[in-house]
């Protein structure tokens, strides 16, 4: 079925230390896994995303690592800044058409 | 023009009113999405358009009622509203139908249902 698990629901961390949040999926089918952040008040925005033939992504501050066989994938946020507190959304596919949303992690970032 | 634009920013509407949302874009995207985010829950899929034919709806109830003009335009008509709908309406675009296409959010609609 078309079902995304995430965790925790709520993160606090200090600030410059890292943050990971876990997602795992049920449909072995699905291959694309991109992760949105939204700010309190604003649109969600895309910032970084998989496919399922890459088991690792690096952009900067911000990774994304996918297990396949254990249909689970992860954002791990290093150095984090204040500018980093948000909401964070991972999501999957289901078919071609569209994709399913996490239920959220909001990251507090602790001065 | 890199943006998803949305009006109005917010609507207070009775359950006996008809309104619409309006959504615009100018990034050339050929789908459009609605999408339904209540407080502190993920965005939820309403409406999948491709091409101004509408590809998929998610089982949503008639009282909204979706419009693809043209390929820059999408709006939502709302009619007979419920209290429960009250919730943040988001539209979203993207290049192409599918998933695989990064979706580009509109800032959203606030909807309050009296």
């Amino acid at each position: 079925g078309e079902n995304v698990e995430q965790h925790p629901s709520t993160l606090s961390v200090q600030e410059g230390d890292s943050a990971v949040i876990k997602c795992t999926y049920s449909d072995s089918a699905s291959n694309y896994f991109p992760w949105y952040k939204q700010e309190l008040g604003k649109r969600p925005q895309l910032i970084i995303d998989i496919r399922s033939n890459v088991g690792e992504k690096k952009d900067q501050r911000i990774a994304v690592t996918l297990n396949k066989t254990a249909k689970h994938f992860s954002l791990h946020i290093t150095e984090t800044q204040p500018e980093d507190s948000a909401v964070y959304f991972c999501a999957g596919n289901f078919g071609n058409e569209k994709l399913t949303f996490g239920t959220g992690t909001r990251l507090t970032i602790i001065p | 023009d890199t943006e998803v634009t949305q009006t109005p920013k917010h609507l207070v509407m009775g359950m006996t009113n008809k309104k619409s949302l309006k959504c615009e874009q100018h990034m050339g995207h050929r789908a459009m999405y609605w999408y339904k985010q209540k407080a502190k829950k993920p965005p939820e899929l309403m409406f999948v358009y491709s091409y101004e034919k509408l590809s998929i709806n998610e089982s949503v109830p008639s009282r909204f009622s979706p419009e693809c003009p043209n390929s820059s335009l999408l709006n939502l008509h709302l009619h007979a509203l419920q209290p429960e709908d009250s919730a943040l309406y988001l539209c979203a675009s993207s290049q192409g139908q599918g998933a695989y296409n990064e979706q580009f959010f509109g800032p959203g609609t606030r909807l309050t249902v009296l």
